[in-house]
């Protein structure tokens, strides 16, 4: 079955530590890519996105993602991670089909940051 | 201020009732959709529209219908068929294949 598979349903790290957040896809052919976040209390909103060329793209808040087409990866990261990134990310693949695009999310991963 | 608006945020329904859910968006996006969100299981489509008068189901469909009468409008009822309608709707739009925006979401209890 098509699917979006992202590693870690939770994550604890302490401030200043590095964030790497795994996401993988199982769909061929060309696809868009997005790392969507939830604060709490918020909406979700975009926080990068692919659709083409440099396949290192950067976000907001310092966050970047990488896609690797042959491992089918879009991994999310950033260097130095802050307590105000406490939230929930979810990795999401739009591709176009009949009656047009869907987009699939992953389960999504809870990031808890210690200050 | 451009955006998607969802009402209500809570919701609470009897066992055996419908309830409609309703969507907005002033974004002039063609394609707007209604995702469900479970603790773990990330965001799940039910249903979604590219255009008006036009929409096709999604991964869960079941127990829930919809409409697309107006471009800015795309309300979902939850019907007295869906078994487990306890959970966290979100109704999103966007332009085509790019990025979705977001509405804040309503929260249905079922008593």
């Amino acid at each position: 079955a098509q699917s979006v598979s992202q590693h870690n349903h939770h994550v604890i790290l302490s401030e200043a530590a590095s964030l790497e957040l795994g996401c993988n896809y199982s769909y061929g052919g060309t696809v868009n890519l997005f790392w969507y976040v939830q604060y709490p209390g918020q909406h979700l909103q975009l926080l990068l996105k692919y659709f083409s060329g440099d396949p290192l793209v950067k976000g907001i808040k310092g966050f970047e993602a990488e896609f690797i087409k042959s491992k089918f990866s879009f991994n999310l990261r950033k260097p130095s991670v802050q307590w105000s990134d406490t939230a929930e990310y979810f990795c999401a693949v739009s591709r176009g089909h009949t009656g047009g695009f869907k987009t699939i999310f992953g389960a999504g991963t809870r990031l808890f940051v210690k200050a | 201020d451009g955006g998607i608006t969802q009402s209500p945020k809570y919701l609470f329904r009897k066992e055996g009732q419908n309830v409609t859910l309703s969507c907005e968006q002033n974004l002039n996006h063609d394609a707007m959709y209604w995702y469900r969100q479970d603790p773990g299981q990330g965001l799940r489509l039910i249903y979604y529209s590219q255009i008006v008068n036009d929409f096709q189901k999604g991964d869960i469909a079941e127990g829930y219908s919809v409409s697309r009468e107006k471009k800015e409008s795309f309300p979902l009822t939850v019907t007295s068929a869906q078994k487990n309608p306890t959970a966290f709707y979100l109704c999103a739009s966007s332009n085509r294949e790019y990025e979705q925006f977001f509405g804040p979401g309503t929260r249905l209890t079922v008593l």
